[in-house]
């Protein structure tokens, strides 16, 4: 079966600082990862995806993530962040199966400090 | 319009009683998911349809009921709401023809008492 462990529920991080949000991911078989973001009161919002290809994966907004197979892991990072990134961020995980169906992380909150 | 319109926004609604949440979509996506968010649990998967004749259990099914009414259309019913089901409520779209990646409604806070 597969999971997602998103080690860090809170990150404080100050306005143009680095930031990394973990995420390792456990599955017998290939993936499909994800990272979401959810601003306070909307939705969730693909951020980026690896599905093949490139380990280095660039999204919207700044935000990048690399695949470590070898690791499991898929983090997520942008060099400079700012206070509009406060939110919600979701790792996710899927089978290329055709299902689409997801396996969430637990999110962490980031929270971008003046 | 949203792509992903979820009604009500918030309900709160007492133990015992039978409420629907509503999902549309103009994305023309055949494949629709149910999901709830509780906090510090991320988000689990409830039901899922690929098409109006195909609906299928997620992982935590049970209190809930779901209909297909149309390809735009894909409500969640809870027969009987009791206060554990207090939750972020989300629908869901995708395309297998885009490939992986979901679109989002903004979601139906629910509150049971």
């Amino acid at each position: 079966a597969q999971s997602v462990t998103q080690l860090d529920s809170q990150v404080p991080v100050f306005e143009e600082a680095p930031v990394e949000l973990r995420c390792n991911y456990s599955s017998s078989v290939s993936v499909y990862l994800f990272w979401y973001v959810q601003y306070p009161n909307q939705g969730l919002q693909l951020l980026l995806k690896y599905l093949s290809g490139s380990t280095l994966v660039k999204g919207i907004n700044g935000f990048e993530a690399e695949f470590n197979k070898s690791q499991t892991s898929f983090h997520l990072r942008k060099p400079s962040v700012h206070i509009s990134d406060t939110a919600e961020y979701f790792c996710a995980v899927s089978e290329p199966s055709g299902t689409y169906k997801y396996i969430f992380g637990t999110g962490t909150r980031l929270k971008v400090l003046a | 319009d949203a792509d992903v319109t979820q009604t009500p926004r918030n309900r709160i609604t007492k133990t015992g009683k039978r409420i629907m949440l509503e999902c549309s979509q103009t994305k023309g996506h055949d494949r629709m998911y149910w999901y709830r968010q509780d906090p510090g649990l991320g988000l689990r998967l409830i039901y899922y349809s690929f098409d109006v004749k195909d609906i299928n259990k997620g992982e935590i099914s049970d209190g809930y009921s779901v209909s297909r009414q149309a390809q735009a259309k894909f409500s969640l019913s809870l027969e009987s709401a009791i206060p554990n089901q207090t939750a972020l409520y989300f629908c869901a779209t995708s395309d297998p023809g885009t490939g992986p990646g979901y679109t989002f409604g903004s979601g139906t806070r629910l509150t049971v008492v």
